[in-house]
């Protein structure tokens, strides 16, 4: 069975600070993919980011970077200079190769007071 | 184009009624899911359509839930007999899910559902 684990339930930061959103993962698949979802107080859930199990590259958009660690099984998410319109619930998530459901963690809250 | 559009956006009904959720894919995407958030909770899987394939049901609370879609496109979630604790927003997403990888799913924003 696929697990993910966001142990940070609410994070609070001021404005330009950097905040870090760990995600922790089990499966027995070889091949999966790793998500990230913003979900603003608007409550839609935008996509953010697709990693595949076979790329450990880091990626930057932005003020937004990845950290993907294999042998750690996280898939960690940085925003850097933190902003209030960053203040959102984030999901990360974790699909299978057979292309079926996501399981998403149980999210983290941002919280960037000015 | 058109994102995925789910109605009503709010429901309210009372406890014991039976309450139908509608869920219109992005056109093309052959893959519809439907999720649950209750308040201040993450996502819960329910029910994933995938092609002509049999839906998975692995993640229906009970047997007073059940989904289809039709043709493919348009999907319903019925709740048969609703409980208080069925009180949560319903996430209908679709992606372009292919055997073999797995696409990012494209949510609508929900229908909220309260039962009194």
């Amino acid at each position: 069975a696929q697990k993910v684990t966001q142990a940070q339930t609410e994070i609070s930061v001021v404005e330009k600070e950097d905040v870090t959103l760990d995600c922790v993962y089990e499966t027995r698949d070889t091949t999966y993919y790793l998500f990230w979802y913003k979900q603003p107080p608007s409550g839609e859930l935008v996509f953010l980011i697709r990693r595949n199990s076979f790329d450990e590259q880091n990626e930057i958009s932005g003020r937004y970077s990845w950290n993907f660690q294999k042998s750690t099984s996280s898939f960690n998410f940085t925003i850097t200079a933190s902003q209030v319109v960053d203040s959102a619930v984030y999901f990360c998530a974790l699909g299978g190769a057979a292309g079926n459901k996501l399981t998403f963690g149980g999210g983290t809250r941002v919280l960037v007071k000015p | 184009g058109a994102g995925v559009s789910q109605s009503p956006s709010n429901k309210v009904t009372e406890k014991g009624k039976d309450v139908e959720l509608r869920c219109d894919p992005i056109s093309g995407h052959t893959a519809l899911y439907w999720y649950r958030q209750s308040l201040g909770q993450g996502l819960e899987f329910l029910i994933y359509f995938q092609g002509n394939s049999a839906p998975d049901k692995s993640g229906l609370p009970s047997d007073r839930f059940s989904a289809e879609r039709t043709g493919g496109s348009v999907s319903t979630l019925t709740i048969q007999r609703t409980q208080q604790e069925d009180s949560a927003v319903y996430l209908c997403a679709s992606s372009l899910a292919r055997q073999g990888r797995s696409s990012p799913l494209h949510f609508g924003n929900g229908t909220r559902l309260t039962v009194t």
